[in-house]
């Protein structure tokens, strides 16, 4: 079975706080996607991976910055937490290219809120 | 710009109804396109397509893909109140990266 595992499922920060949303996968996946996913807006891109220590920004990368230091594990980190990053955060991986369906795999979610 | 539009973006059933889902895209670099279904939690995939006209099925769910149209959509018949979840529509880009564009989504609430 895929697992995708997000440290935590609720957080509660406050504004100006450094966070740290950590996502793990077991899947030996090379690619590793952050999304935030609000009412009306659908799952919107943050930063992706497509190897260790790579990565790209997708559609909304300001206010994040991510780190991706070994294979399994994708980062995303909040340098300076604002009251409009209150969000879902979802992880996902997928494999790469020609090893089976490009679907990917989801974990459960960070629920963050930032007062 | 890449876009994926979903329709519509609520619906309201009772069981035993049929549902049809809608995803239209404009996206550069197609690869396939992948329904996926929310509950409470993460996304869990459905079906990926990638050529015209083939039918995906899974019990009583189904799915097409049209690529001159630019179009799919996922077909739920006999539903039921555990169908209830927001169905999500992506497409996949030709990159090694393995992106995908979403779309907005449907919620789907079937009612006893």
């Amino acid at each position: 079975d895929v697992k995708v595992t997000q440290s935590s499922r609720y957080l509660v920060k406050r504004t100006g706080e450094k966070v740290f949303l950590e996502c793990v996968q077991d899947m030996d996946h090379e690619n590793m996607f952050w999304y935030r996913q609000d009412p009306g807006l659908g799952l919107r891109l943050i930063y992706f991976s497509y190897d260790v220590k790579m990565k790209e920004k997708g559609d909304i990368p300001e206010g994040y910055s991510v780190s991706r230091e070994k294979k399994e594990r994708f980062s995303l980190i909040l340098e300076s937490a604002s009251t409009n990053q209150t969000s879902m955060y979802l992880c996902a991986s997928s494999p790469s290219d020609g090893r089976g369906n490009n679907e990917q795999f989801f974990g459960p979610g960070t629920r963050l809120t930032v007062l | 710009e890449d876009k994926v539009v979903q329709s519509p973006l609520s619906l309201v059933v009772h069981e035993g109804d049929t549902v049809t889902l809608n995803c239209s895209y404009e996206v550069t670099n197609f690869r396939s396109l992948l329904w996926y279904k929310q509950e409470k939690k993460a996304p869990t995939f459905l079906f990926m397509l990638t050529s015209s006209g083939i039918e995906k099925k899974s019990g009583r769910l189904s799915s097409i893909l049209d690529k001159k149209e630019l179009f799919s959509i996922l077909n739920i018949t006999a539903t039921q109140t555990g169908d209830s979840a927001i169905y999500l529509c992506a497409v996949d880009h030709n990159t090694n990266a393995g992106k995908s564009t979403f779309g907005d989504g449907t919620t789907l609430t079937v009612k006893p």
